[in-house]
């Protein structure tokens, strides 16, 4: 398809395992962004590349949290030992540039 | 502290009739501005974009206005139509490879 898909969609997982959520962005998308949705919230910035480069993960909120892209293009959140608040629904979005982002369909996590 | 601020979650027009959506900011290095719209179980859709340097964007029935000094931004549907009831976001970027950041969204229903 022609615009950016994550997978899985949802997932369910018990307190303390690791999760590792995908993100395939548009092809020739330079720049890859990760957000993180709470309910009735706006999506909240985690961490972005440009090409295989991680730019800036100041969004990232502590070390259990880490992403990557190594070639450059499909990118993957790692999540370690969840925990129940990292409950979320969780966006990858690509864009040409840093602005007018496309955005994927979201993999909604739940912590048991 | 929420730099991006919307404060009416929700908002509810009539067929044929104007939508006005408003958001507010509090950082003053905000340059570029961004609507965003999104259906139930998809991904944010970007909608229509406004740079500091103007105060008007229109793109068909959809027009942004910025009043810098107020630090204001809305958004007009005109005429409004069913299709458009979705959740709408607010984004805005500073200068810079900033990432951007997002309101909390209000939610626009348009009656028939």
């Amino acid at each position: 398809g022609a615009g950016v898909s994550q997978s899985p969609r949802y997932k369910v997982t018990k307190r303390g395992q690791d999760v590792a959520l995908r993100c395939d962005p548009i092809s020739g998308h330079v720049s890859l962004y990760w957000y993180r949705q709470a309910l009735g919230q706006g999506p909240e910035f985690l961490t972005y590349f440009n090409y295989e480069a991680q730019q800036d993960k100041s969004g990232l909120p502590n070390d259990r949290f880490s992403a990557e892209r190594p070639e450059g293009s499909i990118s993957t959140l790692t999540i370690q030992r969840t925990e129940q608040r990292d409950s979320a629904m969780y966006r990858c979005a690509s864009s040409l540039s840093m602005v007018e982002q496309f955005f994927g369909p979201g993999t909604r996590l739940t912590v048991l | 502290d929420q730099q991006v601020k919307q404060n009416s979650p929700s908002l509810s027009v009539q067929e044929g009739r104007i939508s006005i959506l408003n958001c507010d900011y509090t950082n003053s290095m905000f340059d570029y501005f961004l609507w965003y719209k999104k259906y139930p179980a998809e991904g944010p859709t970007f909608l229509i974009s406004i740079s500091s340097i103007k105060d008007k964007n229109e793109d068909g029935r959809f027009t942004v206005f910025l009043n810098k000094s107020a630090k204001h931004l809305s958004l007009h549907i005109v005429p409004s139509q069913p299709g458009d009831s979705a959740v709408y976001f607010c984004a805005a970027s500073a200068p810079g490879n900033t990432p951007l950041v997002f309101g909390k969204g209000t939610r626009l229903s348009v009656i028939a």
